[in-house]
C-alpha cells in the first residue's frame, strides 16, 4: 500500500508561474522527503523536512509539513521548462529503511 | 565524487530467463537499497541491504534476490522473469543513519 499520494496527478502551468503540489500520507513520520525524477529516469533528491520542521526552503523551492494534518506541499516559484518532470513525495519506514512513495505528480512548464 | 551508477542501461530478457543488475554506491555510504518502477507508478521497495545483509524487504517473491559485497556495491538477480517483471529498476544509497538517498540513473527492464 502507498503511504504518500501526491495531488494533483498532472499540472500544467505556463513558465513563470508558480508550482503547488500536495502531498498526504497516513502514518506518523520521521521525516518526509520530496524527489523529482526527469522522463523515467532515477531520481533526484530535492529536500527532506523533519518532523519537527513546519516549513524549510531550498532555492526556488518551498516545503511546508502539517503533521496534524498529515500532509506536506511542495511549492515551485518561478518555474522554468526545466522544472517539466514528476515529482514524488516519499516518507521512511519506522526505522528509515524503506521510503514508501506516492504515484507523483507530473509537472508540465510550458515555455 | 562519482553518484550511484547502475549497469547496463538497458536490459530486454525473455520470459523465463534470470538477470543481474548492478549498482556502485555514492563514495561514502554504506547503505544499498533497490526498488522497482512500473510505468505511470511510484518506486516500490525491494530491499535493502547493509554490512552485506538484507536489513529489510518489501513485498516481492523470492525470485528477487540481492547481494551486497564488502566494497559496498551490491547486486539484484531476479530469476524466472514474468512479462510483470518489466520496470525500471532503481538503487539508492545512503549512509544507514540518514534518511536521505540518492538515486542512480535505473536500469530499464523489458520481459519479451
Amino acid at each position: 500500500s502507498q503511504q504518500g499520494e501526491e495531488d494533483p496527478q498532472a499540472l500544467s502551468i505556463q513558465e513563470g508561474e508558480n508550482a503547488t503540489m500536495n502531498c498526504s500520507y497516513k502514518t506518523s513520520i520521521n521525516n518526509l522527503q520530496w524527489y523529482r525524477q526527469n522522463s523515467g529516469r532515477g531520481l533526484v533528491h530535492l529536500i527532506l523536512i523533519r518532523s519537527n520542521e513546519r516549513e524549510k526552503h531550498s532555492g526556488r523551492l518551498r516545503v511546508t509539513l502539517d503533521t496534524s494534518k498529515k500532509s506536506s506541499s511542495l511549492l515551485i516559484t518561478a518555474s522554468r521548462a526545466a522544472d517539466t518532470a514528476s515529482y514524488f513525495c516519499a516518507t521512511p519506514g519506522g526505522s528509515n529503511y524503506k521510503l514508501t512513495f506516492g504515484k507523483g505528480t507530473l509537472l508540465t512548464v510550458n515555455p | 565524487d562519482a553518484g550511484v551508477t547502475q549497469s547496463p542501461t538497458h536490459l530486454i530478457k525473455t520470459r523465463g530467463q534470470q538477470v543481474t543488475l548492478r549498482c556502485s554506491p555514492k563514495s561514502g555510504h554504506d547503505t544499498v537499497s533497490w526498488y522497482q518502477q512500473a510505468l505511470g507508478q511510484g518506486p516500490q521497495f525491494i530491499f535493502q541491504y547493509y554490512e552485506e545483509e538484507e536489513r529489510q524487504r518489501g513485498n516481492f517473491p523470492d525470485r528477487f534476490s540481492g547481494h551486497q559485497f564488502p566494497n559496498y556495491s551490491s547486486e539484484l538477480n531476479v530469476n524466472a522473469l514474468l512479462l510483470g517483471d518489466s520496470a525500471l529498476y532503481l538503487c539508492a544509497s545512503s549512509l544507514i543513519l540518514s534518511g536521505e538517498q540518492y538515486f542512480g540513473p535505473g536500469t530499464r527492464l523489458t520481459v519479451t
